[in-house]
């Protein structure tokens, strides 16, 4: 079974500084893929970042990126220049293939942004 | 690209009525459609998978009689409570899967759901 762990339930940043949230994971997949879907307080999921596993590359979008660490299975997401429109629940998520491709969360991060 | 709608976006009904909830990929065909439901301060939890013109796939402990899934097109998944009860108040998300990135998900909205 896939396992997501967020291991910070909450964490703050102060604006245009820099913040990284951990992630670590389980799987006995070979092909799988990896994404943070954050969650304002809107309720909207929306897609931040994907990172296939087969590929070494750290995924950047704009200010944020991975840590990603197969070997490790660690999967760390670095917003820089945080703004306070980052204010939201961060989820780490795996997708693990199968025909379904269901995505498993973790609990996720709350982060707040502070001006 | 890749929108994915919801209606309504919140309700509230009383005790033993049903209630529609539908989910509309606006700019692709979905081949794929998930329903979630998500407690207040917690993650979201998969209730069933739903592929056009088949059958749903309910996740363990989810009662396939009481939620109602049907998936009758490319663009359109629909979920019914049927017979709701105040424990099913919730947030229901729906997302959908596209041909070109499979493993992608775009989550609608959601849909806020009070039973009185």
């Amino acid at each position: 079974a896939q396992t997501v762990t967020q291991s910070q339930p909450e964490m703050s940043v102060q604006e245009a500084e820099t913040v990284t949230l951990s992630c670590t994971y389980d799987t006995s997949e070979n092909n799988y893929y990896l994404f943070w879907y954050k969650q304002p307080p809107s309720r909207q999921m929306i897609l931040v970042i994907r990172q296939e596993a087969y590929k070494q590359q750290n995924a950047t979008e704009n200010r944020f990126s991975v840590n990603f660490q197969k070997a490790a299975k660690s999967f760390s997401l670095k917003i820089s220049d945080s703004q306070l429109g980052d204010t939201a629940m961060y989820f780490c998520v795996i997708e693990g293939g199968g025909s379904q491709g269901n995505l498993i969360f973790g609990k996720g991060t709350k982060l707040s942004v502070k001006p | 690209g890749a929108v994915v709608s919801q209606h309504p976006s919140r309700v509230i009904c009383k005790s033993g009525t049903s209630v529609k909830i539908e989910c509309r990929s606006l700019d692709f065909q979905a081949t794929t459609m998930f329903w979630y439901r998500q407690f207040p301060k917690q993650s979201l939890m998969l209730m069933a998978t739903s592929n056009e013109g088949s059958k749903a796939t309910y996740e363990q402990g989810v009662e396939k009689d009481k939620f109602l899934i049907n998936h009758a097109s490319l663009t359109l998944s629909t979920l019914t409570v049927t017979s709701a009860h105040p424990e099913d108040s919730s947030f229901y998300i729906c997302s959908a899967r596209g041909d070109w990135q499979q493993e992608t998900q775009y989550f609608g909205p959601g849909t806020r759901l009070l039973v009185l």
